[in-house]
């Protein structure tokens, strides 16, 4: 069956400290991935994209991904945390003709 | 640009009452329109998504029903609320004709039923 699994719940990291969170995916064919962030009561902002091409991805607010298809993973990193970043974050595939699948998230907190 | 809008942002309502949340965007057209719902400390749970006026799927059994009377126009509606139906919904939407996309979502509407 198709799934995308975030295996971290809840982090905890201090500002400033680095950041990975993981996601890993099970799809037979080539998938559109997507990450999400939700500060609470919010709706979700995409936070970047990977369609093709590179496999370091760009985002908002100083975030990147690497999509490594050996081993169907699409991790989310920050160099540096900031309290801001305190939030849910989803990964979320796509796949030609079917709908998107969302990971259960995970959810970052920032200590001071 | 394209926005989103879902009324209202929030709502309490006792268990056996009816429910309509609307969802209109503005700046695209012929979108794919998605309803979910996120319950407490939950993932997203896709519940109804369109491709086209009229044209409505359900992904889950349940006592919600969802409608596409206008081109940009999304509602969820329930003749009788249950209290299992609190949790906050969310309106997206996406480029027509393709599925996979990136979905943009509406800021939400917090349910809760008493």
């Amino acid at each position: 069956a198709q799934s995308v699994t975030q295996p971290d719940i809840h982090i905890t990291v201090s500002e400033g400290a680095s950041l990975e969170l993981r996601c890993n995916y099970s799809y037979g064919a080539t998938p559109y991935l997507f990450w999400y962030v939700q500060s609470p009561g919010q709706g979700l902002q995409l936070l970047l994209k990977y369609f093709s091409g590179d496999t370091l991805v760009q985002g908002i607010k100083g975030f990147e991904a690497e999509f490594k298809r050996s081993q169907s993973s699409f991790n989310l990193r920050k160099p540096s945390v900031h309290w801001s970043d305190a939030a849910e974050y989803f990964c979320a595939v796509g796949v030609y003709g079917q709908n998107f699948v969302f990971g259960p998230g995970t959810r970052l907190s920032v200590l001071p | 640009s394209q926005t989103i809008h879902q009324w209202p942002a929030t709502l309490v309502q006792p268990v056996g009452s009816p429910l309509s949340l609307e969802c209109t965007v503005e700046g695209t057209s012929n979108p794919n329109l998605y309803w979910y719902r996120q319950a407490a400390g939950r993932g997203l749970q896709l519940l109804f998504y369109s491709v086209g006026i009229g044209q409505i799927s359900s992904e889950v059994p349940q006592n919600l029903s969802a409608s596409r009377p206008q081109d940009r126009q999304f509602i969820l509606s329930s003749k009788k609320l249950l209290l299992s139906d609190s949790g906050f919904y969310l309106c997206a939407w996406s480029v027509g004709g393709t599925n996979y996309n990136e979905q943009f979502f509406g800021p939400g509407t917090r349910l809760t039923v008493l």
